[in-house]
């Protein structure tokens, strides 16, 4: 079954340091999603990108996010300059279009900022 | 206001017997789409159940059932013959609208099967 895939799994990092979160979405999918999820409590949206464009962002989405397809199956989040409370779960999805189509997630990358 | 409510922080049920999640939404779109999700404690997330807000039928998927009741907004999620696998927590989640994709989501139920 296809899957989305993330990578790395689980990065520790000093706080305002860069970091890049990569994920391949399903092939077939035009939709891509980034959520996070810190530790107990809600999976929260961040940013979804269709076309080579952002489509949505939350308020959480500033500006030191970013997000890229810089291929034609890779999908990143780059954060600029960690901060502390950056440190979460952070998961990639990806949607075929149409309404009715689920979101499939990946295992999620595990950003500890220190 | 809250788009998803879970009310049930945490829920014990004995192996072999059906647990049902509850889970209300608010929304003034007419179109929108119901997800049910399992994160394990190994943290991955998992796609259990969709429904449509024009799905007469409610869905369906192995020992996974959601009960749809569009008029009240609550789409619960029916586990029947719990398996020890099935510990884990479990999300709702909803989309709004037809061109808009995000989820959002609820708070969450952990699920303890015990043997």
């Amino acid at each position: 079954e296809p899957e989305v895939t993330q990578t790395p799994s689980h990065q520790v990092t000093q706080m305002g340091q860069e970091v890049i979160l990569r994920c391949v979405p399903i092939s077939n999918h035009l939709y891509f999603y980034w959520y996070r999820q810190i530790l107990g409590q809600k999976v929260e949206f961040l940013v979804s990108f269709y076309n080579n464009e952002i489509s949505e962002k939350s308020e959480i989405f500033d500006d030191q996010f970013s997000v890229e397809r810089p291929d034609g199956s890779n999908f990143t989040l780059k954060i600029r300059s960690t901060k502390l409370e950056d440190s979460a779960m952070y998961f990639c999805a990806s949607s075929d279009q149409g309404a009715g189509n689920t979101i499939y997630f990946g295992e999620g990358s595990w950003l500890t900022v220190v | 206001a809250q788009k998803i409510t879970q009310t049930q922080p945490g829920m014990f049920v004995q192996e072999k017997e059906a647990v049902t999640l509850d889970c209300t939404y608010d929304t003034s779109d007419q179109s929108y789409g119901l997800f049910w999700y399992k994160q394990p404690s190994s943290g991955e997330m998992i796609f259990l159940i969709y429904q449509g807000s024009y799905d007469e039928q409610n869905a369906t998927e192995g020992r996974y059932s959601l009960n749809f009741q569009k008029a009240r907004k609550s789409a619960n999620l029916v586990i029947s013959a719990s398996q020890l696998g099935d510990s884990a927590m479990y999300f709702c989640a909803m989309r709004e609208g037809f061109n808009d994709y995000k989820l959002s989501f609820g708070a969450g139920t952990t699920v303890t099967v015990r043997a």
